[in-house]
This record gives structure tokens, sequence and C-alpha cells, in this order.
């Protein structure tokens, strides 16, 4: 168990929908990431929060994706109007809080738009 | 830029026999990097991360090799298991202050055959 849960973890969608993906961190860490991964690749960041804060922001963050950490707890990302290019596993990472580079993953919420 | 990348793309090991697992990287100013382990259905995680100055890293059965001449690590798995058969990426990690900037390579999929 890594300390983070996403949902949900699979989302099939047909492209122009909407679609919402949650990430729990267990509560006292205050650093919480977004990566997309596509296929054969390796994960690509696409942001960070500290606290509510969001922090930094990756170019592949289009304005069709929203990331919030309103209580800084869980996180929240949106994508509105899909694209079939974004079809992806959305990852959700937080540290543990120490100065390593460990990031501990969630399983991730594979998006499939049709 | 920031850039992590790996040799090849599969690599197939007979269990019981060692395995090296090798990355380049191109950013000469990159100071910390981590390997991590993706099972099929799971987030990446950790294994072991070295920093550059350091040229060795053992921890249980793996070690991480650091050439910073020619910008070259390696991971080596010790006696290969099947529970070894997954995604290997390096990662950089440019960030700091607890921020964990981490840019991931490609991936090199490691399969044991029993």
């Amino acid at each position: 168990d890594t300390g983070v849960s996403q949902n949900p973890r699979h989302k099939i969608t047909k492209r122009g929908q909407n679609v919402t993906f949650r990430c729990d961190p267990i509560s006292e860490h205050n650093r919480l990431y977004w990566y997309r991964q596509t296929l054969g690749q390796g994960p690509e960041f696409l942001t960070y929060f500290q606290n509510e804060a969001q922090l930094e922001k990756s170019r592949l963050l289009s304005d069709r994706f929203s990331a919030e950490r309103p209580k800084g707890s869980f996180s929240t990302l949106e994508i509105q109007r899909t694209e079939q290019g974004d079809s992806a596993m959305y990852l959700c990472a937080r540290t543990s809080g120490g100065n390593t580079g460990e990031l501990f993953f969630g399983e991730g919420s594979r998006l499939t738009v049709l | 830029g920031e850039s992590v990348g790996l040799h090849l793309p599969t690599l197939s090991v007979q269990e019981g026999d060692n395995s090296i697992i090798n990355c380049a990287y191109s950013n000469s100013a990159s100071d910390y990097f981590i390997w991590y382990k993706q099972e099929s259905g799971k987030g990446p995680q950790f294994i072991i991360d070295i920093r550059s100055n350091m040229d060795k890293r053992q921890g249980q059965r793996v070690t991480v090799l650091l050439n910073k001449t020619v910008k070259h690590l390696s991971l080596q798995i010790a006696a290969t298991q099947p529970g070894d058969s997954a995604v290997y990426f390096c990662a950089e990690n440019g960030g700091s202050g607890g921020y964990q900037k981490v840019t991931f390579g490609t991936g090199t999929k490691l399969q044991v055959i029993p």
C-alpha cells in the first residue's frame, strides 16, 4: 500500500465528454503530484501541489485540464471536452515527507476516449 | 535540457542470472537519479536512488552504478527472479527544497524466463 488511492480505476468516455479523477493521499503529506503515462512511455509530469496551492504546471496541461486540491488533502483532475489523445493512465503521487526523491504512486486512473 | 533515455526496450534474462539495465542522460548538471519499477497495472515503485557524489550504491539484490564522465547509469539485479519481471525506468530528480521534480525515461521491459 503506497498510501495513495485513485478512482475511478478505469474510465471509458466518448470524445467531447468531461471526466474527473480523484486522488486521496494519506492525510499528513502536503505535497501531491499528477503524472500522465501513455502506453510504452514513462510517466510525464503534469502538476504539483503543496497543500492547496498549485505551484507548478506542465505545458502538457492544456486549458482543457484543471486540477484542484481545495483543502490540501484530496485532489481532483478534470479534463474537459476530452480528445482521443487524452487516452492515458493518470497517476497521482505523494512524497515521503523527507528529502529523498521517492514518489509513492497510486495505481492510476486509466482513461480511454472513444 | 533534462533528458533520460534507455538503450534497450526489452531485456530477457534467465531466472537466477544477473540483469543489467542501462540508462543514458544528457544533462551534465543532473545530480540525483532514481530507478523505478512498474509492474503491470500498478504505479511505479521506487527501487533505489543515487546522487552524483557517489558512483555506486547497493540495495537488496540491486546495485546502481553512475558514470558521470559518460553520463550513464545502470541498474544491476542479482539472481533475477520471476517477480522482477516489470518495466524499469531511470529518472532524474531536478527538484529542491522538498519538491521532487522527477523526469522519467522511456523504460526497459525486463522479462524473466523461468
